[in-house]
């Protein structure tokens, strides 16, 4: 069964401070992996789109990573702001026979506190 | 402004009631979906169309059904509702399911009573 694991459910750090948040994932075959913001209420927003031969990818202060070898990725927070406090979801979407498949993580929550 | 739009935005209605959730895009997608989003369980997909007239189940679909006449329209349509469908809605599009950013609606609240 397909399945994203999202690590740490919840997240608070100081403004201007950086973190990082996990994405492990068995999925196969695997096609894309996908980081969303969401703020409260409000629908995902696409951070990135990553595909297997690509490792690295940024938007802004946004980072993320991917190692399909060992099926997990990373979304880096660079200098933190309080906008920056959302849920961050990780999804993997799986190829199948004319179709494909998205397998959503259940998010990690970051609060940027001042 | 190229968007998803989402009406009602809130819905609070009555055991076996028969709704409909609209779901409009602006951005010529050819593939449309709908989420239903639960504290602790995540975003899942209900139902999902490729284009006009072929749609298909996702993760969720008992309960509802869908319609794709238009290219631009996907609308959610709950025949019966139960207090279990209570939950976030969310309509998204993209221009296919591959790479491409798919861009979501700003959701709509529904509660069953």
């Amino acid at each position: 069964k397909n399945q994203v694991e999202q690590s740490p459910q919840s997240l608070i750090i100081l403004e201007g401070k950086n973190c990082t948040l996990q994405c492990n994932y068995t999925v196969s075959p695997f096609s894309n992996l996908r980081w969303y913001k969401q703020d409260t209420g409000r629908g995902p927003v696409s951070l990135t789109i990553m595909t297997f031969s690509e490792n690295t990818k940024s938007n802004g202060r946004y980072t993320a990573t991917l190692d399909a070898d060992t099926k997990q990725s990373s979304l880096h927070i660079t200098a933190s702001q309080l906008s920056d406090s959302a849920s961050y979801i990780c999804v993997v979407s799986a190829r199948g026979a004319g179709s494909y498949q998205l397998t959503f993580g259940k998010g990690t929550k970051l609060s940027v506190i001042p | 402004e190229a968007q998803v739009t989402q009406n009602p935005r809130y819905l609070i209605t009555v055991t076996g009631k028969k709704l409909t959730v609209t779901c409009s895009q602006n951005m010529n997608h050819e593939y449309m979906s709908w989420y239903r989003q639960d504290p602790g369980l995540g975003l899942r997909q209900i139902y999902y169309s490729m284009n006009v007239e072929v749609t298909d189940k996702g993760d969720v679909p008992e309960g509802y059904k869908v319609s794709r006449k238009e290219k631009r329209n996907f609308p959610l349509i709950l025949e019966s509702p139960s207090p279990n469908q209570t939950s976030l809605y969310f309509c998204a599009s993209s221009f296919g399911q591959a790479t491409y950013e798919q861009y979501f609606g700003p959701g709509t609240r529904l509660t069953v009573t």
